[in-house]
C-alpha cells in the first residue's frame, strides 16, 4: 500500500517564476492537504481539497493556489515566486469522513533564488 | 482561529532519563489534538492522537499524552527515552468535526545523549 507521494523531491526557481508541485494520496483516501514548512518551524496550513474543492484556506496570498483531481490527486501552485517561498512543501491526506488522521507525504523542497 | 504553543525548542536528555514535553492550544471549542514526530531524513508521522474520551491516550513507541482540558494542555511524555527518540516532535490541534484545517506549533527538537 502506497502512501503520499510527492513529486518532485527538490526544485530550484527563480524569483518570478511560477511552480506546480503534486501529491497523490494514500490509498483509500480522499482529502488532501497542503503545508508550508520553513527551516525551523512548524507546518503551515495552505489549503484543504475535498470533492475537488478548497474546503479550508490558511493565511496565505492568492498567488497560492490549488486543484483537485477526480483521482483524489493534487496540485499545488505559486505564481510570481518570492525568495520567501523557499521552503519544504508537505502534502497531507486523509479520509474525510475518518478518523482526520493525516498521512504526510516527504515533501518537495522548494529554492528560490 | 487556534493556535498551539510548544515552550520547549530544544531538549537534551540522557538514556533512561524521563521526558514531558509540554503542549498549549488556544481555540474556544472542541478540539482533537495531535503529536507528530519527524526523525533525522523521514517524514512526519503520527505518534498519537486524542478526540474523545480517555484524556490519557497511549501512541507508538511508549509515548502517552494527557489532555487537560481546564489547562488546554496535551503534554507528551515518556518514562524513559532511547537515544533512538531523538527526533523533532510537533504538537497539533485541529477543531472538531468539519473541514480539517491543522494548526501544527513550532516544534521541539528532542536530543537523546547514549
Amino acid at each position: 500500500d502506497a502512501g503520499v507521494t510527492q513529486s518532485p523531491t527538490h526544485l530550484i526557481k527563480t524569483r518570478g517564476q511560477q511552480v506546480t508541485l503534486r501529491c497523490s494520496p494514500k490509498s483509500g483516501h480522499d482529502t488532501v492537504s497542503w503545508y508550508q514548512q520553513a527551516l525551523g518551524q512548524g507546518p503551515q496550513f495552505i489549503f484543504q481539497y475535498y470533492e475537488e474543492e478548497e474546503r479550508q484556506r490558511g493565511n496565505f496570498p492568492d498567488r497560492f493556489s490549488g486543484h483537485q483531481f477526480p483521482n483524489y490527486s493534487s496540485e499545488l501552485n505559486v505564481n510570481a515566486l518570492l525568495l520567501g517561498d523557499s521552503a519544504l512543501y508537505l502534502c497531507a491526506s486523509s479520509a474525510y469522513r475518518g478518523s482526520y488522521e493525516q498521512y504526510f507525504g516527504p515533501g518537495t523542497r522548494l529554492t528560490v533564488t | 482561529a487556534q493556535s498551539v504553543s510548544q515552550h520547549n525548542h530544544h531538549v537534551i536528555l540522557s538514556e533512561a532519563a524521563s521526558l514531558e514535553l509540554g503542549c498549549n492550544y488556544s481555540y474556544g471549542g472542541t478540539v482533537n489534538l495531535f503529536w507528530y514526530v519527524q526523525y533525522p531524513g523521514q517524514h512526519l508521522q503520527l505518534l498519537l492522537k486524542y478526540f474523545s474520551g480517555d484524556p490519557l491516550v497511549k501512541g507508538i513507541k511508549g509515548f502517552e499524552a494527557e489532555f487537560i482540558k481546564s489547562k488546554f494542555s496535551f503534554n507528551l511524555r515518556k518514562p524513559s527515552v532511547q537515544w533512538s527518540d531523538t527526533a523533532e516532535y510537533f504538537c497539533a490541534v485541529t477543531p472538531s468535526g468539519g473541514y480539517q484545517k491543522v494548526t501544527f506549533g513550532t516544534g521541539t527538537k528532542l536530543q537523546v545523549i547514549p
